[in-house]
């Protein structure tokens, strides 16, 4: 099973600046199969990338994702007030499908 | 409009059984591959099962093999979770998503409790 880790676990920011959030994994991903989500609370997490850069449909272009292998980086080059929410990385590489324990990206 | 709608969840004691259901809209449902995934409270995300469009293909994280049975009635546009032998470390909101691999769209989840 691949062990996701993301870091830093909450990362204190104000609107109008950049966050970079990690996901390291245990294994390579293989095929750069790496999703991320946001999720804030009482809702349901909501798919932002996939393929470890490709936008989902309707996400701003203030998100990105990158990387490969092992190490994955998801960047919100501007933070944006409804930005401020839990982000939580996703391999489907090889069975089972994991998810990284999130990083709370709170208002400073 | 995309729309997953679960239902079946509740109390249960341990050892016991619920089903779970998902009722799905606005996407063609027998052309996707569907899956479960969970949140205990407070907690991360855990994918649970997946199922492809014929239900030829079907698979689990370990912690619920024989004891977890994904399955859809296409014609029906809905996706099941027959969870057996459930323990505290089930309890959880189960999602229903559309997806087998990354998940684009999700359900609200149902709530299910474990305890006696």
């Amino acid at each position: 099973e691949i062990v996701l880790t993301q870091s830093p676990g909450t990362l204190a920011l104000s609107p109008g600046e950049r966050a970079t959030l990690s996901c390291r994994a245990s294994q390579s991903v293989s095929g750069s199969n790496l999703a991320w989500y946001q999720q804030k609370p009482g809702q349901a997490p909501r798919l932002l990338i996939f393929g470890a850069s490709s936008r989902a449909t309707g996400i701003p272009d203030r998100f990105s994702g990158s990387g490969s292998g092992t190490d994955f980086t998801l960047t919100i080059s501007r933070l944006e007030p409804e930005d401020f929410a839990v982000y939580y990385c996703q391999h489907y590489g090889s069975s089972p499908w994991t998810f990284g324990q999130g990083t709370k990206v709170e208002i400073k | 409009e995309v729309q997953l709608v679960e239902s079946g969840g509740g109390l249960v004691q341990p050892g016991g059984s619920l089903r779970l259901s998902c009722v799905v809209s606005g996407f063609t449902f027998s052309a996707n591959y569907m899956s479960w995934v969970r949140q205990a409270p407070g907690k991360g995300l855990e994918w649970v099962a997946k199922i492809n469009q014929d239900e030829s293909e079907k698979d689990y994280v370990d912690s619920v093999k024989g004891r977890f049975t994904i399955s859809r009635d296409n014609a029906k546009n809905s996706l099941f979770l027959q969870m057996n032998s459930l323990r505290a470390e089930d309890a959880a909101l189960y999602y229903c998503v559309r997806g087998g691999s990354f998940f684009p769209q999700w359900g609200q989840g149902t709530l299910v409790t474990v305890s006696s």
